[in-house]
């Protein structure tokens, strides 16, 4: 069993929507839960952290972590054009940082 | 806030000549590097950990006498690619980590001929 996993998609939603990206971890001893966006050709970038179960916002963005059943989820309401990319999962466990393969998001026009 | 830098930012080399990226973080101080890459549509993939001062843990199926990585300061760390072949093109990224903070690279792409 990996240690992170995503759904890869494609994720299609269109503009104005809310989509929906999922990542499910093994290692229930996980302490914190990241978000990167990933543009194409281009090194991933942070765009939410969360710690503590429950849901944190950032503008258009809310992380949902719920360790019980050893999920997180990523919610983007108002979907963008620019919001197209591909999402990454990444968990760390002690000192281990452990990365989903990425879910590719399309916001369609 | 922190910055991490990569250079250089592409690359164009020919096959069997060796090429060196370097990943410096900028305002804080780097005690673990970690180097990936990623090939077209895929996923990152881990290489190495690298501690300053120490010598990097490889993962497995990477070469570690191809992928040379230094790690000498705590704030810079290199990769060099040896007797590079097309192969080897892809898109190398570095995560430098100095306690809580941790920043990726903006990433170098090599392109070998």
């Amino acid at each position: 069993q990996k240690e992170v996993e995503q759904n890869s998609g494609p994720l299609s939603v269109p503009e104005g929507a809310i989509a929906s990206l999922n990542c499910t971890y093994s290692d229930r001893g996980s302490q914190s839960f990241f978000w990167y966006r990933q543009y194409s050709g281009k090194s991933p970038e942070l765009i939410m952290s969360i710690y503590s179960n429950g849901d944190k916002e950032d503008g258009r963005f809310t992380a949902q972590l719920n360790k019980a059943s050893q999920y997180v989820s990523l919610l983007i309401r108002d979907s963008q054009p620019s919001d197209s990319a591909t999402y990454l999962c990444a968990v760390n466990t002690g000192n281990q940082f452990y990365f989903g393969t990425g879910t590719s998001l399309t916001v369609i026009p | 806030g922190a910055v991490v830098s990569q250079h250089p930012s592409w690359v164009i080399c020919k096959s069997g000549t060796s090429v060196k990226i370097e990943c410096r973080s900028l305002d804080f101080q780097a005690t673990t590097m970690f180097w990936y890459r990623q090939f077209p549509k895929q996923s990152l993939m881990l290489m190495a950990t690298s501690n300053e001062g120490s010598k990097a843990t490889y993962e497995q199926g990477v070469e570690k006498d191809k992928f040379l990585i230094n790690h000498a300061s705590l704030t810079l760390s290199t990769l060099t690619v040896t007797s590079a072949h097309p192969e080897d093109s892809s898109f190398y990224i570095c995560r430098a980590q100095g306690g809580i903070e941790q920043y990726f690279g903006p990433g170098t792409r090599l392109t070998v001929t």
